[in-house]
């Protein structure tokens, strides 16, 4: 149980277009989801979490009209990041939270902006 | 505010050796915390928590952690490494549990293992 997948599993896109990455629960609904990015060789920093049917709360220096995040139910949530540039290019981790509960990570999704 | 201390970037250790991963804690408050281990390419993998109930905290994959207050630390060890163990390995701390508890983690330690 307790399993959480990203789609997809890595994607190129070319500089000023936007992608859009989903993080799904695929065995419990998660009333918290959490984005982190993770360069190489660093660790994950966390960017923002998100309660369903609610804005999410973005950390200090992430910029909210970049990096755009939706949890429209209770079992996906959505990143979006517009304009990308080669510097977002990333690992980018969701993980998902059922009630009163752990973090449960997915698999990640690699993102190369050319 | 919490952070979390690894020290070293990479410990290197011979198949059949004692695994000791260091992780050293600063939180205002009683914490939880956790380690992780991630494969390339891939997400995180909880091996263990202490969440205030023992001390000695038993994972998963023959790993287990002590919870030192006096000393801020929370070392992963294993008596017996495995090639299977090469990995990252990442130390959080939260201050609470639950949904909304956010983690805050180290910058990892990577784990090569020697034939």
């Amino acid at each position: 149980g307790a399993v959480v997948s990203q789609h997809p599993s890595w994607v190129i896109c070319k500089s000023g277009t936007s992608v859009k990455i989903e993080c799904r629960s695929l065995d419990f609904q998660a009333t918290t989801m959490f984005w982190y990015r993770q360069f190489p060789k660093q660790s994950l920093m966390l960017m923002a979490t998100s309660n369903e049917g609610s804005k999410a709360t973005y950390e200090q220096g992430v910029e909210k009209d970049k990096f755009l995040i939706n949890h429209a139910s209770l079992t996906l949530s959505t990143l979006t990041v517009t304009s990308a540039h080669p510097e977002d290019s990333s690992f980018y981790i969701c993980s998902a939270s059922p009630l009163d509960s752990e973090q449960y990570f997915g698999p990640g999704t690699r993102l190369t902006v050319t | 505010a919490q952070s979390v201390t690894q020290l070293g970037s990479h410990v290197s250790v011979s198949e059949g050796a004692l695994v000791l991963l260091r992780c050293n804690y600063s939180s205002s408050v009683p914490p939880y915390l956790f380690w992780y281990v991630q494969y390339p390419n891939q997400g995180l993998q909880l091996l263990l928590k202490y969440t205030s109930a023992a001390t000695l905290v038993k994972g998963i994959n023959g790993f287990e952690a002590e919870f030192k207050k006096s000393e801020t630390s929370f070392h992963l060890t294993k008596p017996s490494a495995h090639m299977s163990d090469a990995a990252e390995y990442f130390c959080a701390v939260s201050l609470y549990t639950g949904a909304n508890s956010k983690l805050t983690f180290g910058k990892g330690i990577t784990l090569s293992v020697r034939p």
